[in-house]
């Protein structure tokens, strides 16, 4: 089985600063990763994926995450937040690389604050 | 494409009533998904269908609830009797076995009181 920690319940942070929200994951075999975002009131919708490949992946709203498989971790991050980027964020991993059976972390709440 | 559709969007009801979720899922999509998100638990996979079939409801509760999927272009949800510790929001997913990525709807939101 797998499972995933977001270390951070909350991450509060001025707008342009950059972020950093952490992911951790455990798997006796290999993964695919994802990280989704949540605005408030909608469904989640992906930001980005790990397939294969370089370990530096980069997605939508200028947001970017890298896999790092000896710490097992997949961190996103973004160099300059603004105010709508204020939502929940969630890691997830896939054993199955149509990334169709999804494990979610607990989500992380990004708040911006002008 | 519109999407995946869930409605309703909100609904209150009282405990002991019967509750029908719907989802309508992006057409082409072999997979089926039906999560639940609370703020104590995060969000679960409830249940999940391939092509119609249900594959695997290990995540469904109890025996109070149950979902369907007559057609690729239909599921449902249903909770039976309601109880006040169902209130959260309940999203339907989907995806293909070619794809990388699962759609959500934007959620049915569940108030039991």
């Amino acid at each position: 089985a797998q499972s995933v920690t977001q270390l951070d319940s909350q991450v509060p942070v001025f707008e342009e600063a950059p972020v950093e929200l952490r992911c951790n994951y455990s798997s006796s075999v290999s993964v695919y990763l994802f990280w989704y975002v949540q605005y408030p009131n909608q469904g989640l919708q992906l930001l980005l994926k790990y397939l294969s490949g370089s370990t530096l992946v980069k997605g939508i709203n200028g947001f970017e995450a890298e896999f790092n498989k000896s710490q097992t971790s997949f961190h996103l991050r973004k160099p300059s937040v603004h105010i709508s980027d204020t939502a929940e964020y969630f890691c997830a991993v896939s054993v199955d690389n149509a990334g169709n059976m999804l494990t979610f972390g607990g989500g992380t709440r990004l708040m911006v604050k002008p | 494409d519109a999407g995946v559709i869930q409605s309703p969007r909100h609904e209150v009801t009282e405990m002991g009533q019967e509750v029908t979720l719907r989802c309508k899922p992006i057409s082409g999509h072999d997979y089926l998904f039906w999560y639940r998100q609370t703020m104590m638990r995060g969000l679960e996979l409830l249940i999940y269908f391939n092509n119609n079939v249900p594959i695997d409801d290990s995540g469904m509760p109890e025996d109070r609830f149950s979902a369907k999927m007559p057609n690729a272009s239909f599921s449902t949800l249903k909770i039976q009797p309601s109880e006040p510790r169902d209130s959260a929001v309940y999203f339907c997913a989907g995806g293909q076995l070619s794809g990388n990525t699962i759609y959500f709807g934007e959620g049915s939101w569940l108030t039991v009181v």
